[in-house]
């Protein structure tokens, strides 16, 4: 299993505060990755990373930044949370993207209710 | 525009039969790469199996098979004498770097495995 690893797992929150959620690998893959699971849409990229200090918007980006100081670490923050990101988040991890790819590997998720 | 379809939002089968999973891609790009993979009850993605688009042959392994058409833009999954154990949400998704560096999945299917 790929060492990839999220916190916290579960959090329960109120509308208007800022979350981070962080993800952390151990593999030292350059690409990482974040997505939101909603029933009826699969999984939905963010934002993603290709180094870093180096960054880039997914197709849900509306509310969403992201960094990444250190090649372990990518972090998601709702600077003011709303219900509508209430969701399970999926952190993943590649070696290789753009023109060729590696595969994917996915952290455990993190279930963010936003009340 | 890239996308995934996967049309069967639920399949229930009796133990022990066989069962396809369909999934239709849409992509301009000439190289690009699909992907299948099991999220079950307990929630973690698991990668099942990716192909490349220059790779057409099909692939077997143990009871799951996979079937690549380019033709029909077509990679259906079919699991053989399914067991309980089977029982989980099946994603497929679509990686070909013409846009931002993440995967584009279908909606997934519900698949039950009765006893």
């Amino acid at each position: 299993d790929a060492g990839i690893t999220q916190s916290p797992r579960h959090k329960v929150t109120e509308t208007g505060t800022p979350v981070t959620l962080r993800c952390h690998q151990t593999e030292n893959h350059r690409y990482m990755y974040w997505y939101r699971q909603d029933p009826g849409h699969g999984l939905r990229l963010i934002h993603y990373s290709y180094g870093v200090k180096d960054t880039d918007k997914g197709e849900v980006s509306d509310g969403y930044s992201v960094s990444r100081s250190k090649t372990e670490d990518f972090l998601l923050t709702l600077e003011s949370a709303t219900s509508s990101q209430t969701s399970v988040y999926f952190c993943a991890i590649s070696e290789i993207a753009g023109g060729t790819t590696d595969t994917q590997y996915f952290g455990p998720g993190t279930r963010l209710t936003v009340l | 525009a890239q996308k995934v379809t996967q049309a069967q939002t639920e399949i229930s089968v009796v133990e022990k039969e066989d069962v396809t999973l369909d999934c239709v891609y849409e992509t301009r790009d000439t190289t690009y790469y699909l992907f299948w993979y099991k999220q079950p009850p307990s929630g973690e993605l698991v990668f099942l199996i990716r192909r490349n688009s220059f790779d057409e042959q099909n692939e077997i392994s143990g009871r799951y098979s996979w079937n690549f058409q380019k033709s029909t833009s077509s990679f259906n999954f079919t699991i053989t004498a399914s067991q309980v154990v089977d029982s989980a949400v099946y994603f497929c998704a679509l990686y070909s770097g013409g846009g931002a560096d993440g995967l584009t999945f279908g909606k997934g299917t519900h698949l039950i495995i009765q006893p």
